[in-house]
């Protein structure tokens, strides 16, 4: 049984290099999407795609963060320059159609990300 | 504006008895809601959901009741066990957009 998966789990990095994500889905999944959780915090969605195509992005990503799905499998997030305000649990999710109708999202382990 | 809210952050609850935690929301749009359970250095763990034609879901030892005319929904777990101590969260979406919002999650601590 193969979950979301994310590499790296962990990152530091120094105030203005880039920084970049995976996110290995659910295989049969075609669904595909980002939050960002803060300390004390529910996570908060980023963006997220359909196959290959970026469907919606929240205002919380600004021109820093780019999320790409080139083959409509694994996603790479993207932050330029990154901040301290940036330091974050990075999660990502799949889904497919759920029993009920709705769309139940599972999630990876998340990348915690620190920012120094 | 926090569209989702949980109230109560933290709860303790005797092994055993039943577990009560509690969601409001504000955005009457909302009509498909999902609990989740987070463990430390985990991501969340889907538990169960409901949609806005239902008022109860029940999977196992969990159940969810929805009441649309107070914005309120809750998840009641029983008999609680000690795997059950984590944080838990509620989220909301519109039917067919994928986005989810979360409450800021409630901490269960189960006392053996």
């Amino acid at each position: 049984d193969t979950g979301v998966s994310q590499d790296p789990r962990h990152k530091i990095t120094k105030r203005g290099q880039n920084v970049t994500f995976r996110c290995d889905p659910i295989s049969e999944h075609n669904r595909l999407y980002w939050y960002r959780q803060t300390l004390g915090q529910g996570p908060e969605f980023l963006t997220y795609f359909q196959n290959e195509a970026q469907l919606e992005k929240s205002r919380l990503l600004s021109d820093r963060f780019s999320a790409e799905r080139p083959k409509g499998s694994f996603s790479t997030l993207e932050i330029q320059r990154t901040e301290q305000g940036d330091s974050a649990m990075y999660l990502c999710a799949s889904s497919a159609a759920g029993t009920s109708g709705g769309y139940e999202q599972y999630f990876g382990p998340g990348t915690r990300l620190t920012v120094t | 504006d926090q569209q989702v809210k949980q109230n109560s952050p933290s709860l303790s609850v005797q092994e055993g008895r039943i577990s009560i935690l509690n969601c409001d929301y504000t955005n009457s749009m909302f009509d498909y809601f999902l609990w989740y359970k987070k463990y430390p250095a985990e991501g969340p763990t889907f538990l169960i959901s409901i949609s806005s034609i239902k008022d109860k879901n029940e999977d196992g030892r969990f159940t969810v009741f929805l009441n649309k005319s107070a914005k309120h929904l809750s998840l009641h777990i029983v008999p609680s066990q000690p795997g059950d101590s984590a944080v838990y969260f509620c989220a909301a979406s519109l039917f067919g957009n994928e986005k989810l919002t979360f409450g800021t999650g409630t901490r269960l601590t189960i006392i053996p």
